[in-house]
């Protein structure tokens, strides 16, 4: 069973430009979690998803982000018309229907120019 | 102010030796209390996750206890090796939720031969 994959591992973006960062969650994991790291602080939480639902956007800031979670396929993170304050790592997790466990990711290192 | 604390920032330890990181939060009601492992640039990993009934849960040479009356934890790393150097963060999962994690900056140890 493949653990949560993430790609790309590394992005770089002028300022401006769009940034889309995938997710796959684990086999049988219908949950996903998208959390945001940046350097020296620990990892905050954006948004969570279920299949075709965002269950908890609280985390996500009001302009420029997204996140969805098509039927098929995997979850996206999209930033639109990224800024340098937007240069983190960017952690996907999923867990299994009960919850209990967050299994993570590699995470996706974004860097704006 | 973030509602998880961890301490010390950082710690240096001789291979070998014992170590016992800190764990202070404010999150209530918290419905468990989870360690995380996380080396450079990759993922966290889970060691520990302990309700608010449990006291204290071992991992191999991990060994976490928990407080829930002073809301504190601490994780004891035992006989110390060079894979041990990592950020150890404490996450605590929020119970008026969907189990929201709150995440600690995390305690850098560094394994020294």
């Amino acid at each position: 069973n493949a653990g949560v994959m993430q790609n790309p591992r590394h992005l770089v973006r002028r300022r401006g430009q769009e940034a889309r960062l995938r997710c796959s969650p684990m086999k049988g994991h219908s949950h996903v979690y998208w959390y945001r790291q940046l350097p020296e602080e620990g990892l905050k939480f954006m948004v969570y998803l279920q299949k075709e639902n965002i269950i908890d956007e609280s985390g996500m800031p009001k302009e420029r982000f997204s996140a969805e979670f098509p039927k098929e396929g995997p979850s996206i993170l999209r930033i639109q018309q990224v800024v340098r304050g937007d240069s983190a790592a960017y952690f996907c997790a999923s867990s299994p229907p009960d919850r209990v466990e967050q299994y993570f990711g590699p995470g996706t290192r974004l860097t704006v120019t | 102010k973030n509602q998880v604390e961890q301490s010390p920032q950082s710690l240096i330890i001789l291979e070998g030796k014992n170590c016992t990181l800190q764990c202070n939060y404010t999150v209530s009601p918290f419905s468990n209390l989870r360690w995380y492992k996380q080396d450079t640039g990759r993922g966290p990993v889970s060691l520990t996750i302990m309700t608010f009934s449990e006291n204290t849960k071992s991992n191999g040479r991990y060994t976490a206890t928990l407080d829930a009356d002073t809301k504190q934890s601490s994780l004891h790393i035992t006989a110390s090796q060079l894979s041990d150097s990592a950020s150890y963060i404490c996450v605590v999962s929020v119970t008026d939720s969907w189990g929201k994690l709150q995440f600690g900056a995390g305690t850098q140890v560094v394994v020294t031969p």
